[in-house]
């Protein structure tokens, strides 16, 4: 089953402009990441944000995590064609056993 | 270093076949797990191994089995192969069994006929 639900389902935006991602997810967590897959091919790990932080940055990249609402950003700024892929946000809620929960993922288009 | 590699990349198979994947985790990488992503859908859990070990196992049925080797290599293999099979199957890798990123495959993509 999925835990995660990303929002919107699909994002074209202009090269240059920022995107914005989010994530809701139902049950507890030690930590929430997310990926980008490029034409169905892997997973490449962007950034993890545990429990216990608000917000954290990479590059372009930010995140942030509210454990109240249950719910995740990613936000990538001054985006570039080449940001164009699926992105996927997973919570790890640990444990003996880690998986990860996949939302089903939002398709980012960036128009040159 | 090598990332992960999985063979082979694309498997074409008849319904009640057999099949096995395999995977090479990341130098110094002990946990090996398995997803199955079907098409428009968010990766799914199989298993999980460490250091030789099931830590985890998803929702699957039994046809579906796993192993994990000395060299902290692994094989996924499933059995009487169905055509709701059909899926890009990843291998995950990392250090530890939580709590990090993971790095994945580039999946072999399965074709159940």
């Amino acid at each position: 089953s999925q835990q995660g639900e990303e929002d919107p389902q699909a994002l074209s935006i202009q090269e240059g402009e920022n995107a914005t991602m989010n994530c809701s997810y139902k049950t507890s967590i030690n930590n929430l990441q997310w990926y980008r897959q490029n034409s169905g091919r892997g997973l490449v790990h962007l950034i993890l944000i545990r429990s216990n932080e608000r917000e954290k940055h990479s590059g372009r990249l930010r995140v942030t995590l509210d454990t109240s609402k249950k719910s995740s950003s990613l936000l990538i700024t001054a985006s570039r064609a080449a940001d164009t892929a699926s992105y996927f946000c997973a919570t790890d809620a640990s444990g003996a056993n880690s998986k990860l929960t996949f939302g089903k993922g939002i398709t980012l288009s960036v128009r040159p | 270093d090598a990332g992960v590699t999985q063979s082979p990349t694309h498997l074409i198979k008849t319904r009640g076949q057999h099949v096995t994947l395999r995977c090479s985790p990341i130098s110094g990488h002990k946990s090996v797990s398995w997803y199955q992503q079907v098409l428009g859908q968010g990766p799914q859990f199989i298993f999980q191994y460490y250091e030789k070990e099931e830590r985890g196992r998803g929702n699957f049925p039994d046809r579906f089995s796993a192993r994990q080797f000395p060299n902290y290599s692994s094989e996924l293999n499933v059995n009487a192969l169905l055509l709701g099979d059909s899926a890009l199957y990843l291998c995950a890798s990392s250090r530890m069994t939580g709590g990090h990123g993971y790095t994945f495959g580039s999946g072999t993509r399965l074709t159940v006929v």
